[in-house]
């Protein structure tokens, strides 16, 4: 079991720009949360999605923040257009719905938007 | 909504010492408390949890209190070493959710 795979790592990009973040879950992990990490909010849940239905997306920022998960192995955040305050780190993170368990959290992408 | 407060947000202690860190929720109906360690450029990492049936939880070095009356529950960390500087975060759910709310975090800083 891997677990949660985020790509890419790092992403520089400048304002105005698209960013799309990657997330493959885990097999046979039905939940996923989309959260957001800064210094001054500390970790702000965006959306999730059980079965890949999205069921609470009320954290996403602004229209400029939209989710993905076309089928249970892979979902997507973007950003259209970025700006500077988008900058933080993003995490990706898998729950088995109606587990008694915790969340497993990918490693994060850093987004720097310039 | 499920608010959840946590202190201290930084925490420094001479290694071998103990460290504490408490959290509050507010929301009668959470049953599910887990606690979860993030290192630098990681995601976090859950280190121990507890549910509302039971008031203590050990695993090693680590313990977790509740207090279901007073709506509190703390981490404890005994014999602390250089390796458990960290960022420490609480959390909560409700029973049939799947959400957690999560504490604003503890820098823990173990001074050798």
């Amino acid at each position: 079991d891997a677990g949660v795979i985020q790509s890419p790592r790092h992403e520089v990009t400048e304002m105005g720009q698209e960013v799309t973040l990657r997330c493959k879950p885990i097999s046979g992990h039905n939940s996923l949360f989309w959260y957001r990490q800064t210094m001054m909010r500390g970790l702000e849940l965006l959306i999730y999605f059980n079965n890949n239905v999205p069921i609470d997306d009320s954290g996403m920022p602004e229209d400029r923040f939209s989710a993905k998960m076309p089928n249970a192995s892979f979902s997507t955040l973007k950003i259209q257009p970025s700006e500077p305050r988008d900058s933080a780190v993003y995490f990706c993170a898998q729950a088995r719905q109606g587990s008694n368990y915790g969340y497993t959290f990918g490693s994060g992408t850093r987004l720097t938007v310039v | 909504g499920e608010n959840v407060e946590q202190h201290p947000s930084t925490l420094s202690v001479q290694e071998g010492d103990s460290a504490v860190i408490k959290c509050t929720y507010s929301d009668s109906a959470s049953n599910y408390f887990p606690w979860y360690k993030q290192e630098l450029g990681k995601g976090p990492q859950l280190i121990i949890d507890i549910r509302s049936n039971v008031g203590e939880k050990k695993d090693q070095r680590i313990a977790v209190t509740l207090n279901k009356t007073a709506k509190h529950f703390s981490l404890h960390i005994t014999e602390t070493q250089p390796e458990d500087s960290a960022v420490y975060f609480c959390a909560a759910r409700k029973g049939g959710a799947n959400n957690l709310f999560f504490g604003t975090g503890t820098r823990l800083t173990v001074i050798p």
